[in-house]
């Protein structure tokens, strides 16, 4: 079993929808846990980060860190076309090793 | 852009070769971090560097190897190759040595191995 497992999609959605996307992990030492987006043939870009249980919100982003249930997820309020990438999540312990998981591509439909 | 260099963008080789994968962190960047992605494996941290120094390793073959040179630029050295090693290859960089630390990615090196 993957330390982190990630809903794999593929999500399809029309503009302006509200996307959840949704990882889960069995490590409970993990403390940090990041969002990124990978457009196709790019690097990943960091969107979130969020630092043990709660939620944080950024624009039309909001993450979100259940640590009780090893439960993250990543919502995006009135999705665009251009939100259409691979969201991988990924956590930490502490420094060094991230743990990504396998990411759920999503495109927003005009 | 990121700020963050790989050379080369692709690669194609034989199986039993060894290649070189060069990265060049953003200015002011310490840490340099190397990551395989392939289709059946997503992101894998392979291994990361902080000043030079080896920080923290993932799952990287011992016939993978990388080093990090005193003016920061990092090189992954892939050898024995075999067909399940072409993927793409990410380096990254970050200010701090802690993975939490705000990561860039550069473009990739796409290599596959006939």
């Amino acid at each position: 079993q993957k330390e982190v497992e990630q809903d794999p999609g593929p999500l399809s959605v029309p503009e302006g929808a509200i996307v959840s996307l949704n990882c889960t992990y069995s490590n409970s030492a993990f403390q940090y846990f990041m969002w990124y987006r990978q457009y196709s043939r790019k690097g990943p870009e960091l969107l979130m980060y969020t630092y043990s249980s709660g939620n944080k919100e950024d624009g039309r982003f909001t993450a979100q860190v259940d640590k009780s249930s090893k439960y993250i997820s990543l919502f995006i309020r009135d999705s665009q076309p251009s939100d259409s990438a691979t969201y991988l999540c990924a956590m930490s312990v502490n420094a060094g090793k991230s743990t990504f998981g396998d990411g759920t591509t999503l495109t927003v439909k005009p | 852009d990121s700020g963050v260099t790989q050379t080369p963008k692709h690669l194609i080789t034989a199986t039993g070769q060894r290649v070189t994968l060069r990265c060049s962190p953003r200015s002011g960047d310490l840490s340099v971090y190397w990551y395989q992605q392939s289709l059946d494996q997503g992101l894998q941290f392979l291994i990361q560097y902080y000043n030079g120094e080896e920080r923290a390793k993932g799952n990287i073959l011992e016939r993978f190897s990388a080093q990090q040179f005193p003016d920061l630029h990092s090189e992954l050295n892939l050898s024995s190759l075999e067909l399940g090693d072409s993927a793409l290859y990410f380096c990254a960089s970050s200010v701090g040595p802690d993975s939490y630390n705000e990561q860039f990615f550069g473009p990739g090196t796409r290599l596959t191995v006939l």
